[in-house]
């Protein structure tokens, strides 16, 4: 069965550092993985995904996701944090081919303190 | 929001009553889906479609129902309203590269 896992329910990391937020998954196929981020009141928003090539995928606002095969893992990263990015991100993955459901993860909440 | 709204955006309804969450997008995509939000839980799949009159059931489909009579409307129907169902709904299309994008949510608070 297809699952996903964000280990972390908050992490916190001072405005400047590096982040990382971290997604492990499960699928019987390839996998479709993706990234959203969630601003209080609003509908998740696309950030990026991972379909087939490079494993280092570059998305929207400056952020980056490392597709690990050995480690089924695909972790969020961003070299330089921003108060801005302070939400709520989702992990999401599809099972590739015929797959037609998404499976999210339950979310981690980044904190940028100033 | 990539072209998808949601009606009504909040509701207030009583236990047993029926209720009819609206989604529409103008984007002309195959694929919809209704999500249901709640702290601990993520997203989870209600129900989807894969084109006009064709739907299935996602992971927690117990007490909804859906319809999609044309390809820009997807409807979602609580049959009789539980206290369990209160939530925040979301719907989503799916583009041909598979990325999902979301309407604004539709929070349902039912008494």
């Amino acid at each position: 069965a297809q699952s996903v896992a964000q280990p972390e329910d908050q992490v916190n990391v001072a405005e400047g550092n590096p982040l990382t937020v971290k997604c492990t998954y499960s699928v019987s196929g390839n996998p479709y993985l993706f990234w959203y981020v969630q601003y209080p009141n609003r509908g998740l928003q696309f950030l990026l995904k991972y379909i087939t090539g490079d494993n280092l995928v570059k998305g929207s606002y400056g952020f980056e996701a490392e597709f690990n095969k050995s480690q089924t893992s695909f972790h969020l990263k961003k070299p330089s944090a921003l108060v801005s990015d302070s939400a709520l991100y989702f992990c999401a993955v599809r099972e590739g081919g015929t797959g037609n459901q998404f499976y999210f993860g339950t979310g981690t909440s980044l904190t940028v303190i100033p | 929001d990539a072209g998808i709204t949601q009606s009504p955006r909040h509701k207030v309804t009583e236990t047993g009553t029926p209720v009819t969450l609206r989604c529409h997008q103008t984007e002309n995509h195959r694929y919809m889906y209704w999500y249901r939000q709640d702290p601990g839980h993520g997203l989870r799949l209600i129900h989807y479609s894969y084109g006009v009159k064709d739907t299935d059931k996602g992971e927690v489909s117990d007490g909804y129902s859906v319809s999609r009579s044309k390809t820009e409307d997807f409807l979602l129907t609580l049959e009789s309203a539980t206290s369990s169902q209160t939530s925040v709904y979301f719907c989503a299309i799916s583009d041909p590269g598979g990325a999902q994008y979301f309407g604004p949510g539709t929070r349902l608070l039912v008494l």
